[in-house]
């Protein structure tokens, strides 16, 4: 079992541009939710898909959006990129939804320069 | 909303001394709680979770932790550190209403030989 894979580990971006981020859940495991965690931070929540529906939506703008495909996997896309959102981007896959223990992924460390 | 404390942002601990990483958290409904650890570079590994029934609970790795409703707490302990300990450690907790994770700043833990 391979667990949350991420792709890709890190990345560079300038301000103004978009990018996407890539999740593949656990076998077995079809909810997925992205965090976004900031140097010498804790984790916070963005928002979580399940059935390819965004279920709950953390404390963030319009700009992060994300899709959930027919085989579970993921995406996270941050359009109009800020200084601000250069952070390590986590997914986590749980075994369905409300399901209590998370599975987290490496992360991908996004720069924006 | 819930929110999670960590009262100690980091923790200096010699090989083989006790540790005890502290971690209150607020919420107007039940929660299940949790442990997570990150390793230098890696994402987010469970460490131990109370969910219901007895109120102290066990890692593998000899780390313990105890729920303790009346005083909203969940610290985490270990009698001896490794090196191998070295790391962050993230106090998390679930609400029934919405199982979101929501995650302290973490505990930076530095063991020293």
């Amino acid at each position: 079992d391979a667990g949350v894979t991420q792709s890709p580990t890190h990345l560079i971006k300038t301000r103004g541009q978009q990018v996407t981020l890539r999740c593949s859940p656990k076998s077995g495991h079809d909810t997925v939710s992205w965090y976004q965690q900031a140097l010498g931070q804790g984790p916070q929540f963005i928002f979580q898909y399940y059935e390819e529906e965004e279920r709950q939506r953390g404390n963030f703008p319009d700009r992060f959006s994300g899709h959930q495909f027919p085989n579970y996997s993921s995406e996270l896309n941050v359009n109009a990129l800020l200084l601000g959102d250069s952070a390590l981007y986590l997914c986590a896959s749980s075994l369905s939804l409300g399901y209590t223990e998370a599975f987290f992924g490496q992360g991908t460390r996004l720069t924006v320069v | 909303a819930q929110s999670v404390t960590q009262l100690d942002s980091q923790v200096p601990v010699f090989e083989e001394a006790p540790v005890e990483l502290r971690c209150n958290y607020s919420s107007s409904v039940s929660v299940y709680l949790f442990w997570y650890v990150q390793y230098p570079n890696q994402g987010l590994q469970l460490l131990l979770k109370y969910l219901s029934g007895s109120t102290l609970v066990e890692s593998i790795n000899g780390f313990e932790a105890e729920f303790n409703k009346s005083q909203t707490s969940f610290h985490l302990r270990k009698p001896s550190v490794h090196i191998s300990d070295t790391a962050e450690y993230f106090c998390a907790v679930i609400s029934v209403r919405d199982y979101k994770l929501s995650f302290g700043a973490g505990t930076t833990v530095t063991v020293r030989a």
